[in-house]
């Protein structure tokens, strides 16, 4: 079975500190791709960063990286120099080359505070 | 120019009613989705079309019914609205069936009310 799970449902960062963001996940396949969204206030689910299962590098877009464990099978976002507008709930999510859909974590609800 | 859109963006009914969700996508994607967000933020894939073939079904009532009538739409249409039916509906995109660097591009959300 493929599962996504985000252990932290609400989480709250300082304005321009770093906050990281746990996901686990479990697959029996070997290729796969990890996602992470962010949903703010207004409903929209942005992509935030995504993943190759193969690639050893940790993929990074401006302040959001990720820390890819493959043995582990974990997946956090580290989010630095926190804005306000990352205030969101944010999805941890993946897909398989083999299955017809992608699998979302419960979501963890990030608030930055000025 | 909006990637995916839905419409319409808030639609409050009576039980019983039957009601009609449009999502249009001008990416030139093969694949579309339907998602239910409860109240608790959880995502729950509904059904999947490639080139207007139904990939997946999940277990929803059979109230819902998805109809494609070309890969760029895909509409959702439910039947005999229920309390629980209350949620916000996203519709979703990709290039080919969900595998590989496929990311899903989401619409802003349908938030359904059923009082």
């Amino acid at each position: 079975a493929q599962t996504v799970t985000q252990s932290q449902p609400e989480m709250s960062v300082q304005e321009a500190e770093t906050v990281t963001l746990s996901c686990t996940y479990d697959t029996s396949e070997n290729n796969y791709y990890l996602f992470w969204y962010k949903q703010p206030p207004s409903r929209q689910m942005i992509l935030v960063i995504r993943q190759e299962a193969y690639k050893q590098q940790n993929a990074t877009e401006n302040r959001f990286s990720v820390n890819f464990q493959k043995a582990a099978k974990s997946f956090s976002l580290k989010i630095s120099d926190s804005q306000l507008g990352d205030t969101a709930m944010y999805f941890c999510a993946f897909t398989t080359n083999t299955g017809n859909q992608f699998y979302f974590g419960t979501g963890t609800s990030l608030t930055v505070i000025p | 120019d909006t990637a995916v859109s839905q419409t319409p963006k808030y639609l409050v009914t009576q039980m019983g009613n039957d009601k009609s969700i449009k999502c249009e996508q001008n990416l030139g994607h093969d694949t579309m989705y339907w998602y239910k967000q409860d109240s608790k933020k959880f995502l729950k894939i509904m059904f999947s079309y490639n080139n207007k073939e139904l990939i997946i079904n999940e277990t929803v009532p059979n109230r819902f019914s998805p109809k494609s009538p070309d890969k760029a739409h895909l509409n959702l249409h439910i039947n005999s609205l229920e309390l629980g039916d209350s949620a916000v509906y996203f519709c979703a995109s990709s290039q080919d069936r969900a595998g590989g660097l496929n990311t899903q591009y989401f619409g802003p959300g349908t938030r359904l009310t059923v009082l």
